[in-house]
């Protein structure tokens, strides 16, 4: 089945570490995504990962998948108040992309 | 470079009356386009997507349907709107050979009252 699931809320303050988990349960999935979302705007793809790596760094993102457990997450270091937003993750499917709930994200200072 | 358009940016409508928002893709051919509805406090739920001209497929069925007239035009459409229907419509294109990259469009907020 086609099921992506994220955490709502997350709180940290600037400057800390941010971990924002999810699971998916389609083990086919061949991409992984992160997309960012601010207020009243459109999705930003932030980044992605392949289904046969591990882990993906890109400046201050570190993606995480665990496919055994279908458990992938993004790590934010040194979180700044311009990282607040709606973050989803995403799962490949033949044509199409199954996003997550949606987890929204809040810096405070 | 490639751009995506979505129109209007914001629409109040009442119950009952007809929907159209449309969404145009340039600077690619072919691309796979997806309609997504995103309600208040909620996730992103895939509506329609088309791998090309008059190819739609339906995720969920509902009082909406999609066309796609042109390659690069993608149509939502509804002949009788429900308050149900209120929500953030995107749009989002793919290239057809790329696997990873899909692009949104700025989206379009519906309220129907």
């Amino acid at each position: 089945g086609e099921d992506v699931e994220q955490s709502l809320f997350l709180s940290v303050r600037e400057g800390d570490s941010s971990v924002i988990n999810c699971t998916y349960t389609d083990s086919s999935s061949t991409y992984l995504y992160w997309y960012k979302q601010e207020p009243g705007a459109g999705l930003q793809l932030l980044t992605y990962i392949f289904s046969n790596m591990d882990m993906k760094q890109d400046q201050r993102l570190t993606v995480l998948l665990n496919k055994k457990d279908k458990h992938l997450s993004l790590r934010i270091a040194d979180t700044q108040t311009g990282d607040s937003a709606i973050y989803f993750c995403a799962e490949s499917i033949t044509d199409k992309l199954i996003f997550g709930t949606g987890t929204r994200l809040q810096v405070f200072p | 470079s490639q751009t995506i358009h979505q129109w209007p940016a914001t629409l109040v409508q009442p119950v009952g009356s007809p929907l159209s928002l449309e969404c145009t893709v340039e600077g690619t051919s072919n691309p796979n386009l997806y309609w997504y509805r995103q309600a208040a406090g909620r996730g992103l739920q895939l509506l329609f997507y088309s791998v090309g001209i008059g190819q739609i497929s339906s995720e969920v069925p509902q009082n909406l349907s999609a066309s796609r007239p042109q390659d690069r035009q993608f149509i939502l459409s509804s002949k009788k709107l429900l308050l149900s229907d209120s929500g953030f419509y995107l749009c989002a294109w793919r290239a057809w050979r790329a696997s990873y990259e899909q692009y949104f469009g700025p989206g379009t907020r519906l309220t129907v009252t």
